[in-house]
């Protein structure tokens, strides 16, 4: 089954927001409320950000929101700060046999 | 805290085989479905497999479908990936993740990753 589709790079200054996306099907981001969005920085594993589509890990800062619309769920980051740069993968359960979904990841570049 | 620690790593030639381990500590092990995730080196994460709390359930990207086996002990609190017949592609990081305690994936807590390098 195909990845789920996210904009390769993304940029904004400090202070702006940014929005990055992440396209599925109804057999995954349409059809279940179990999206994930986690921030990668450079060498370091994948740190939970928002999960279920909008809720925030005790801790995550509340600059950070996520959303969804049909088959597409929505990262927000407003208030860009420098260390907000890093990479930034969605993720999904699906009901085919693959259980779990992971986009090809999105660079945010903060200018 | 929730802690997760790979090890097992390292380089292999073409059709070896390694097994990778994960041990977690700071949760009751025993009551969570966990994960192996991939990432090759400048790619994106990959799934690769699952398995329930009981270690009764077992799934698998196609990608390695027949090659890897996934397992766990829940008496040590450890998690395992046995690898077969090794490619070149299966060169990547490789996670040791937990999902939600509803456990439905996607994973909540990650580790910080082991390399496997598939190379002759």
């Amino acid at each position: 089954q195909s990845a789920l589709t996210q904009p390769a790079s993304v940029s904004g200054s400090p202070g702006q927001s940014i929005t990055i996306s992440c396209t599925g099907t109804s057999s995954d981001v349409g059809g279940y409320n179990y999206v994930s969005w986690y921030q990668q920085l450079p060498g370091k594993a994948p740190k939970l950000m928002i999960y279920d589509v909008s809720n925030r890990p005790s801790g995550v800062s509340n600059r950070f929101s996520g959303s969804k619309s049909g088959n597409t769920a929505s990262l927000t980051i407003s208030g860009l700060q420098p260390e907000d740069e890093a990479d930034y993968h969605c993720s999904s359960y699906t009901s085919s046999g693959t259980l779990v979904l992971f986009g090809g990841g999105t660079k945010l570049t903060v200018l | 805290e929730v802690q997760l620690v790979e090890s097992g790593g390292g380089l292999v030639k073409p059709g070896g085989s390694l097994r990778l381990s994960c041990a977690a500590s700071g949760f009751t092990f025993r009551t969570y479905s966990m994960n192996w995730v991939r990432q090759a080196p400048g790619k994106g994460l990959e799934w690769v497999s699952s398995i329930s709390s009981s270690g009764t359930y077992t799934y698998y990207a196609d990608s390695v479908k027949g090659r890897f086996t996934v397992s766990r002990d829940n008496a040590k609190n450890s998690l395992y990936l046995q690898m077969n017949s090794l490619r070149d592609e299966d060169t990547a990081v490789y996670y040791c993740a937990r999902d939600p305690s509803r456990s439905i994936p996607p994973p909540d807590y990650w580790g910080q990753g082991t390399l496997v390098t598939v190379s002759s």
